[in-house]
Protein backbone atom coordinates (compact mmCIF):
# COMPACT_ATOMS: atom_id res chain seq x y z
CA UNK A 1 0.00 0.00 0.00
CA UNK A 2 1.43 3.86 -0.98
CA UNK A 3 2.09 5.82 2.09
CA UNK A 4 -1.14 7.92 0.72
CA UNK A 5 -3.57 6.97 -2.16
CA UNK A 6 -6.85 8.81 -2.81
CA UNK A 7 -9.50 8.51 -4.67
CA UNK A 8 -7.93 9.53 -8.61
CA UNK A 9 -11.46 11.57 -9.43
CA UNK A 10 -11.83 14.23 -11.28
CA UNK A 11 -15.37 14.31 -9.53
CA UNK A 12 -17.54 16.23 -12.02
CA UNK A 13 -20.89 17.20 -9.60
CA UNK A 14 -23.87 19.79 -9.65
CA UNK A 15 -23.71 22.40 -7.36
CA UNK A 16 -25.61 21.52 -4.40
CA UNK A 17 -24.58 18.00 -4.53
CA UNK A 18 -23.11 16.41 -1.67
CA UNK A 19 -19.90 14.46 -2.70
CA UNK A 20 -17.34 12.60 -1.00
CA UNK A 21 -13.30 11.54 -1.37
CA UNK A 22 -11.33 9.01 0.38
CA UNK A 23 -8.03 8.01 1.18
CA UNK A 24 -6.19 5.32 2.52
CA UNK A 25 -2.92 5.45 4.01
CA UNK A 26 -0.10 2.78 4.97
CA UNK A 27 1.34 3.87 8.80
CA UNK A 28 -0.48 2.58 11.02
CA UNK A 29 0.71 4.62 13.91
CA UNK A 30 -0.12 7.93 11.83
CA UNK A 31 -2.28 10.21 14.73
CA UNK A 32 -2.68 12.84 12.80
CA UNK A 33 -4.13 13.83 9.38
CA UNK A 34 -5.08 16.80 7.66
CA UNK A 35 -7.09 17.63 4.42
CA UNK A 36 -5.78 20.29 2.21
CA UNK A 37 -7.28 22.40 -1.33
CA UNK A 38 -5.32 23.15 -3.65
CA UNK A 39 -6.41 25.88 -6.56
CA UNK A 40 -4.30 25.99 -9.66
CA UNK A 41 -1.14 27.22 -9.44
CA UNK A 42 -1.95 28.11 -5.78
CA UNK A 43 -0.12 27.00 -2.52
CA UNK A 44 -1.84 24.34 -0.82
CA UNK A 45 -4.21 25.69 2.37
CA UNK A 46 -5.61 23.55 5.36
CA UNK A 47 -8.37 22.67 5.09
CA UNK A 48 -9.83 20.34 8.24
CA UNK A 49 -7.47 18.71 10.62
CA UNK A 50 -8.32 15.17 11.60
CA UNK A 51 -7.06 13.88 14.99
CA UNK A 52 -9.63 11.87 16.51
CA UNK A 53 -12.85 9.80 14.44
CA UNK A 54 -13.45 12.47 13.04
CA UNK A 55 -13.94 16.63 12.39
CA UNK A 56 -16.81 18.61 11.34
CA UNK A 57 -16.73 22.49 10.25
CA UNK A 58 -20.02 23.70 8.85
CA UNK A 59 -20.44 21.93 5.44
CA UNK A 60 -17.48 20.00 5.61
CA UNK A 61 -17.17 16.96 7.49
CA UNK A 62 -13.65 14.81 8.11
CA UNK A 63 -13.76 10.78 8.93
CA UNK A 64 -11.46 8.73 10.32
CA UNK A 65 -11.60 5.06 10.39
CA UNK A 66 -8.15 3.75 12.23
CA UNK A 67 -8.71 0.26 11.52
CA UNK A 68 -9.19 -0.21 7.86
CA UNK A 69 -6.59 3.26 7.62
CA UNK A 70 -8.49 5.19 5.39
CA UNK A 71 -10.25 8.91 5.83
CA UNK A 72 -12.89 10.84 4.41
CA UNK A 73 -13.89 13.90 3.30
CA UNK A 74 -17.48 14.80 2.81
CA UNK A 75 -18.38 18.23 1.27
CA UNK A 76 -22.51 19.13 1.67
CA UNK A 77 -24.48 21.59 -0.72
CA UNK A 78 -21.07 21.97 -2.84
CA UNK A 79 -20.37 25.51 -4.52
CA UNK A 80 -18.60 26.73 -7.36
CA UNK A 81 -16.24 27.61 -5.36
CA UNK A 82 -15.68 24.32 -3.98
CA UNK A 83 -14.17 23.38 -6.77
CA UNK A 84 -10.61 22.95 -6.59
CA UNK A 85 -8.19 19.86 -5.85
CA UNK A 86 -7.99 18.19 -2.38
CA UNK A 87 -4.99 16.46 -0.76
CA UNK A 88 -5.08 14.05 1.70
CA UNK A 89 -1.78 14.44 3.67
CA UNK A 90 -0.21 12.34 6.72
CA UNK A 91 2.68 13.31 8.47
CA UNK A 92 5.52 10.15 8.36
CA UNK A 93 7.27 9.30 11.32
CA UNK A 94 5.09 10.57 13.96
CA UNK A 95 3.01 14.44 14.06
CA UNK A 96 5.96 16.54 14.00
CA UNK A 97 7.23 14.66 11.04
CA UNK A 98 6.91 15.25 7.12
CA UNK A 99 3.71 15.26 5.52
CA UNK A 100 3.43 13.18 2.67
CA UNK A 101 0.61 14.60 0.04
CA UNK A 102 -2.07 12.28 -1.79
CA UNK A 103 -2.03 12.71 -5.44
CA UNK A 104 -5.09 14.96 -4.47
CA UNK A 105 -8.64 14.21 -6.04
CA UNK A 106 -9.87 17.38 -8.16
CA UNK A 107 -13.48 18.52 -7.83
CA UNK A 108 -15.58 20.34 -10.21
CA UNK A 109 -18.58 21.67 -9.21
CA UNK A 110 -20.99 23.14 -11.97
CA UNK A 111 -23.81 25.66 -12.24
CA UNK B 1 -2.11 32.43 11.06
CA UNK B 2 1.28 32.20 10.45
CA UNK B 3 2.89 33.13 7.45
CA UNK B 4 5.55 31.70 5.32
CA UNK B 5 6.82 33.83 2.30
CA UNK B 6 8.79 32.39 -0.87
CA UNK B 7 10.53 34.51 -3.21
CA UNK B 8 10.55 34.86 -5.96
CA UNK B 9 7.05 33.42 -7.17
CA UNK B 10 8.33 32.90 -10.76
CA UNK B 11 11.67 32.61 -12.26
CA UNK B 12 12.99 32.06 -15.78
CA UNK B 13 16.33 31.29 -16.36
CA UNK B 14 18.40 29.77 -18.93
CA UNK B 15 20.15 26.15 -18.88
CA UNK B 16 22.73 25.87 -16.71
CA UNK B 17 22.84 28.68 -14.69
CA UNK B 18 21.64 28.51 -10.74
CA UNK B 19 18.50 29.66 -9.22
CA UNK B 20 18.00 30.54 -5.79
CA UNK B 21 14.60 30.21 -3.89
CA UNK B 22 13.83 31.47 0.14
CA UNK B 23 11.75 30.57 2.31
CA UNK B 24 11.06 32.76 5.24
CA UNK B 25 8.46 32.74 8.40
CA UNK B 26 7.34 35.98 8.94
CA UNK B 27 5.94 35.40 12.06
CA UNK B 28 7.33 32.30 14.03
CA UNK B 29 10.41 30.07 14.66
CA UNK B 30 10.65 27.63 12.12
CA UNK B 31 13.35 25.18 12.81
CA UNK B 32 12.33 22.64 10.40
CA UNK B 33 11.14 23.62 6.99
CA UNK B 34 10.19 21.31 4.26
CA UNK B 35 11.02 21.72 0.37
CA UNK B 36 8.12 20.36 -2.54
CA UNK B 37 8.66 20.23 -5.96
CA UNK B 38 5.12 19.56 -8.16
CA UNK B 39 4.87 18.43 -11.77
CA UNK B 40 1.63 19.53 -14.03
CA UNK B 41 -1.29 17.55 -12.83
CA UNK B 42 0.39 16.16 -10.27
CA UNK B 43 0.98 16.01 -5.96
CA UNK B 44 3.18 17.73 -3.90
CA UNK B 45 6.51 15.84 -3.44
CA UNK B 46 8.81 16.16 -0.68
CA UNK B 47 12.42 16.93 -1.74
CA UNK B 48 14.44 17.20 1.23
CA UNK B 49 13.56 18.81 4.70
CA UNK B 50 15.69 21.21 5.74
CA UNK B 51 16.97 21.86 9.39
CA UNK B 52 18.46 25.07 11.06
CA UNK B 53 22.15 24.66 11.58
CA UNK B 54 22.70 21.32 9.99
CA UNK B 55 22.55 19.71 6.90
CA UNK B 56 19.25 18.66 5.28
CA UNK B 57 17.18 15.63 4.96
CA UNK B 58 16.80 14.67 1.76
CA UNK B 59 14.41 12.28 -0.22
CA UNK B 60 15.57 8.93 -2.31
CA UNK B 61 15.81 10.11 -5.65
CA UNK B 62 16.78 13.47 -5.26
CA UNK B 63 20.16 14.90 -5.93
CA UNK B 64 21.54 16.95 -2.72
CA UNK B 65 24.39 18.12 -5.10
CA UNK B 66 21.48 19.70 -7.46
CA UNK B 67 19.27 20.73 -5.00
CA UNK B 68 21.45 23.03 -2.14
CA UNK B 69 19.30 23.35 0.66
CA UNK B 70 20.74 26.06 3.33
CA UNK B 71 18.44 26.84 6.70
CA UNK B 72 20.95 29.43 8.20
CA UNK B 73 19.09 30.67 10.96
CA UNK B 74 15.22 30.07 12.62
CA UNK B 75 13.12 31.98 10.22
CA UNK B 76 14.98 31.47 6.56
CA UNK B 77 15.80 28.72 4.17
CA UNK B 78 17.11 28.56 0.58
CA UNK B 79 16.80 26.22 -1.87
CA UNK B 80 19.33 26.72 -4.83
CA UNK B 81 19.04 24.50 -7.84
CA UNK B 82 22.38 24.43 -9.87
CA UNK B 83 23.12 23.68 -13.29
CA UNK B 84 19.26 24.02 -14.28
CA UNK B 85 18.11 21.94 -16.87
CA UNK B 86 14.58 22.58 -18.42
CA UNK B 87 13.26 19.12 -16.90
CA UNK B 88 13.76 20.86 -13.41
CA UNK B 89 11.05 23.27 -14.52
CA UNK B 90 8.42 22.91 -12.21
CA UNK B 91 6.84 24.40 -9.58
CA UNK B 92 8.52 24.80 -6.23
CA UNK B 93 6.77 25.08 -2.42
CA UNK B 94 8.14 25.23 0.85
CA UNK B 95 6.56 24.97 4.44
CA UNK B 96 7.25 25.27 7.90
CA UNK B 97 5.25 23.69 10.61
CA UNK B 98 4.07 26.11 13.40
CA UNK B 99 1.98 25.03 16.77
CA UNK B 100 -1.23 26.56 16.85
CA UNK B 101 -2.74 25.89 20.06
CA UNK B 102 -2.24 22.03 20.91
CA UNK B 103 -2.08 21.05 17.17
CA UNK B 104 1.17 21.82 14.35
CA UNK B 105 -0.25 22.96 10.94
CA UNK B 106 1.73 23.51 7.74
CA UNK B 107 2.10 26.46 6.16
CA UNK B 108 3.13 26.44 2.90
CA UNK B 109 5.13 29.43 0.61
CA UNK B 110 3.20 30.86 -2.03
CA UNK B 111 5.52 28.59 -4.13
CA UNK B 112 8.02 29.52 -7.21
CA UNK B 113 7.20 28.25 -10.61
CA UNK B 114 10.57 27.64 -12.46
CA UNK B 115 10.94 27.36 -16.31
CA UNK B 116 13.85 26.83 -17.43
CA UNK B 117 14.58 27.57 -21.30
Amino acid sequence: RKEVEQDPGPFNVPEGATVAFNCTYSNSASQSFFWYRQDCRKEPKLLMSVYSSGNEDGRFTAQLNRASQYISLLIRDSKLSDSATYLCVVPRGGSQGNLIFGKGTKLSVKP
Amino acid sequence: GAVVSQHPSWVICKSGTSVKIECRSLDFQATTMFWYRQFPKQSLMLMATSNEGSKATYEQGVEKDKFLINHASLTLSTLTVTSAHPEDSSFYICSARARQGGNTEAFFGQGTRLTVV
